[in-house]
This record gives C-alpha cells, sequence and structure tokens, in this order.
C-alpha cells in the first residue's frame, strides 16, 4: 500500500466507546494529517501534525484526539465525545508539495 | 484562510465525451494546485498537478489550466472511458512553510459507457 497503512480498514464501534485509528508511514515525512470524509462533504481536517511531539487543530477537532510520539505514527482517538462518528477517515503525509494518502478506515458505530 | 469552490459537484457524461470540472480559490498566495482522483471506498491518487508558474499542463488525456488573475484552475478530461468514473478533488497549496492544502468538496464523475 505503498508506503502509508491505515489499520483497521473497518471497524465497528458501539455509542460511549472511544475508538483508535492507526496511521504508520515509512516515507520519511514530516507532516501528517487526519482527514473524516463524508458524502457531499469533501476532505475536512481534523488535525495535523508538522513535527514530532506537536500536533494543530483543524476544523473539525472537537471528539478527536492525536499523538505524535514518533515520526512514523500518528494515530487518531475518536472519543464519545464525538457525536456523529460514523465516516471514512483518511490518513495522509506530506513532505513540501509531495502528498500522500492511506487507504482509508470506515468507522462505523453500532 | 484560503477558500476553494469545486464545481459541478456532479457531472454526467457518455463515453467519448470530454468532461470539465472548475475550481476558483481565494489566496493569491497558493501556488500549487494538485487535481486528485479517487474511486469509490480507496484513497486520493494524485492525477496531475499544475504549478503557478505554469499555463497549463497536459498528461494524455487529462490536461489542466491556470489562470492566476482570475484565480481559477480546471480539469479537463477528453475521450472519456468508464473507468474515469470517480471522485474528483483540486486543491490549492500555499507553500513557504505550512503546505497543508485546502481541497474542493469534489466531483463526482459518471462515465456511461
Amino acid at each position: 500500500d505503498g508506503g502509508i497503512t491505515q489499520s483497521p480498514k473497518y471497524l465497528f464501534r458501539k455509542e460511549g466507546q472511544n475508538v483508535t485509528l492507526s496511521c504508520e508511514q515509512n516515507l520519511n515525512h514530516d507532516a501528517m494529517y487526519w482527514y473524516r470524509q463524508d458524502p457531499g462533504q469533501g476532505l475536512r481536517l481534523i488535525y495535523y501534525s508538522q513535527i514530532v511531539n506537536d500536533f494543530q487543530k483543524g476544523d473539525i477537532a472537537e471528539g478527536y484526539s492525536v499523538s505524535r510520539e514518533k515520526k512514523e505514527s500518528f494515530p487518531l482517538t475518536v472519543t464519545s465525545a464525538q457525536k456523529n462518528p460514523t465516516a471514512f477517515y483518511l490518513c495522509a503525509s506530506s513532505y513540501s508539495y509531495g502528498y500522500t494518502f492511506g487507504s482509508g478506515t470506515r468507522l462505523t458505530v453500532v | 484562510g484560503e477558500n476553494v469552490e469545486q464545481h459541478p459537484s456532479t457531472l454526467s457524461v457518455q463515453e467519448g465525451d470530454s468532461a470539465v470540472i472548475k475550481c476558483t480559490y481565494s489566496d493569491s498566495a497558493s501556488n500549487y494546485f494538485p487535481w486528485y482522483k479517487q474511486e469509490l471506498g480507496k484513497r486520493p491518487q494524485l492525477i496531475i498537478d499544475i504549478r503557478s508558474n505554469v499555463g497549463e499542463k497536459k498528461d494524455q488525456r487529462i490536461a489542466v489550466t491556470l489562470n492566476k488573475t482570475a484565480k481559477h484552475f480546471s480539469l479537463h478530461i477528453t475521450e472519456t472511458q468508464p473507468e474515469d468514473s470517480a471522485v474528483y478533488f483540486c486543491a490549492a497549496i500555499k507553500g513557504g512553510g505550512s503546505y497543508i492544502p485546502t481541497f474542493g468538496r469534489g466531483t463526482s464523475l459518471i462515465v456511461h459507457p
């Protein structure tokens, strides 16, 4: 899958539970990003990190949390505070203008 | 901040026709404009890009044009094929540090055989 791996591909969560989505890259990219994708909404930025141990909120950060303890890894936790978490989540990494997406995780709340 | 508008949201064409998707951006400092193709359930993939010092770029059946004065850029697909059916996203990126793209909302292209 070309250097950036998201797991799992499908994830089911019960209401009220936190869940963590994994994103790992071996491209040596400094910057990593999390996007949420809903039908007709395009790609909405949740969080991004440009350097290890630092990250910033994107446009829709409420109900989500992240960490960046290693350059290769940028996990996203969807907390119980996120009211409508069912969506397709995409991770990406970049160096300068070069941008690479992961294959995505589809999260469904049951 | 940057704002990218993309039109149309849905485009339906017959196989062999041309398709044009248009984007406008607001920040004149944006200097790199990629286009991504996303097939159903898959990751977006870069199909073509253009920098602000170029007015047009072509790659086989795909071309992108940029009008910096009007702050708009367009994707042109000629001789469309059913495998061109996908969602297409435009983006604008301002260099000089953050390189965070602002994406359009996407265009669903449907090519009927």
